[in-house]
């Protein structure tokens, strides 16, 4: 079973533009989590979606946006991007979103890592 | 908000040295995970513990919750040259869901 896919793995990008970040969820994984993961910060929860809705939020600005396609597919957003954002952006799959560890394992893709001059 | 203390933040050993870390919160966590993350990779769950007390093994890794529910310890016994790496603990800020926060991270270095 193939496992997370994150695009693209690297990208470089200037203050005040926006990207779009895409993951690809486990085969029949429907919950799919971001994470911002910085040296400062360590890794800092994003958002989580679950049937195409935004289940669970952490504590960023509005900058910051996802979505969820029916094929569980999901994006994440940045606009107006600040030099803070540089940062790898991890996704994680899990079946459910159920109950963190063992049989709802998050799988982490292998992140994409952003950087903002 | 919640946050886990990790300690130490690095560690230079010989293969063969057992390893310990450690994970305190101010908050009570009913769920704490342990995750391994290598150079370019995503983290990757170790060991799950759900129980105060509890003392779980996955091979040369055990690791205890804490009675306590405020802590949580990682042990790697006999290391070998792939444990390198950085080590998180995690816990549910929401219970019973995959909002995680992760503690700062265990570097692991170790000299052949």
């Amino acid at each position: 079973k193939a496992g997370v896919t994150q695009t693209p793995r690297y990208l470089i990008k200037t203050r005040g533009q926006q990207v779009t970040l895409s993951c690809s969820p486990i085969s029949g994984h429907r919950s799919v989590s971001w994470y911002q993961q910085t040296p400062g910060q360590g890794l800092q929860f994003l958002f989580e979606y679950f049937s195409e809705t935004q289940r669970n939020k952490g504590n960023f600005p509005g900058r910051f946006s996802g979505r969820q396609f029916s094929n569980s597919r999901s994006e994440m957003n940045v606009s107006t991007l600040e030099l803070g954002d540089s940062a790898l952006y991890l996704c994680a799959s899990s079946p459910r979103g159920g109950r963190a560890g063992v049989g709802e394992t998050q799988y982490f893709g292998p992140g994409t890592r952003l950087l903002v001059l | 908000g919640q946050q886990l203390n990790q300690s130490p933040q690095s560690m230079f050993i010989q293969e063969g040295e057992d390893v310990s870390m450690n994970c305190t919160s101010s908050s009570i966590f009913n769920t704490w995970l342990w995750y391994k993350q290598d150079p370019g990779e995503g983290p990757v769950l170790l060991i799950a513990l759900y129980k105060a007390g509890e003392l779980t093994s996955n091979g040369r890794l055990t690791a205890q919750f804490g009675i306590t529910r405020k802590d949580s310890f990682l042990n790697i016994s006999a290391s070998i040259p792939s444990d390198v790496g950085i080590y998180f603990c995690a816990g549910p800020i929401i219970q019973g869901a995959q909002k995680l926060v992760f503690g700062q991270g265990t570097r692991l270095t170790i000299n052949p």
